[in-house]
């Protein structure tokens, strides 16, 4: 089957801007998850959803948000784009909402250059 | 929390067998113990997961003694390809992966 898709691959936006990034789990899976991962931070949790809701958020500042849809799709959005914001963004999903023995898949994630 | 300690980084050779130990000292009754790869510009990869004692799949084995607050994953005979960085995680809270700083493995010929 198909593994988790995320689009675009690579951006590059200006300071100031916003940018939406998509991710299409594994068809079934209803969890999607975001992480940043940069060389300094390492990969950090942002925010999961299941089911359309939000279950779980990181530390990261309101410029962040997501959204799920009722296919599990999810988007990630980031207003008023910062420097420090240049990171490789990584969507994973699983099939079930938690638990210790669920296994995550990653997509190859979106490249974001901010300049 | 359940937080993981692991080696910065390891060397090793093609053919060898390479053991990578973390530890997990206030891991939970119900975690379970999670190993991922990664490669440069990829996201992570499954490798392996376990609760105790013992679990072999076609590319690793993980041992977890008796007081789960370590453990360790073996990749036999590594290739070029092993090279990148493994990441040890406990618990899958609601879907919330926490990664350490992870072993950066280097496979030389």
């Amino acid at each position: 089957k198909a593994g988790v898709t995320q689009t675009p691959r690579y951006l590059i936006k200006t300071r100031g801007q916003q940018v939406t990034l998509s991710c299409s789990p594994i068809s079934g899976h209803r969890s999607v998850s975001w992480y940043q991962q940069t060389p300094g931070q390492g990969l950090q949790f942002l925010f999961e959803y299941f089911s359309e809701t939000q279950r779980n958020k990181g530390n990261f500042p309101g410029r962040f948000s997501g959204r799920q849809f009722s296919n599990s799709r999810s988007e990630m959005n980031v207003s008023t784009l910062e420097l420090g914001d240049s990171a490789l963004y990584l969507c994973a999903s699983s099939s079930l909402l938690g638990g210790g023995n669920t296994e995550a898949f990653f997509g190859q994630g979106t490249r974001l250059t901010v300049v | 929390l359940a937080k993981t300690t692991q080696p910065i980084s390891m060397d090793s050779y093609e053919g060898q067998e390479v053991n990578i130990t973390c530890s997990h000292n206030n891991i939970a009754t119900n975690d379970y113990i999670t190993w991922y790869q990664q490669f440069p510009s990829q996201g992570p990869r499954f490798i392996i997961q376990g609760y105790k004692t013992k679990v072999t799949n076609e590319v690793a084995s993980l041992f977890i003694p008796a007081d789960r607050k370590s453990s360790t994953l073996s990749l036999p005979r590594v290739s070029l390809s092993d090279t990148a960085v493994y990441y040890c995680l406990v618990a899958l809270q609601g879907g919330k992966l926490i990664f350490g700083q992870g072993t950066e493995l280097s496979v030389k010929p």
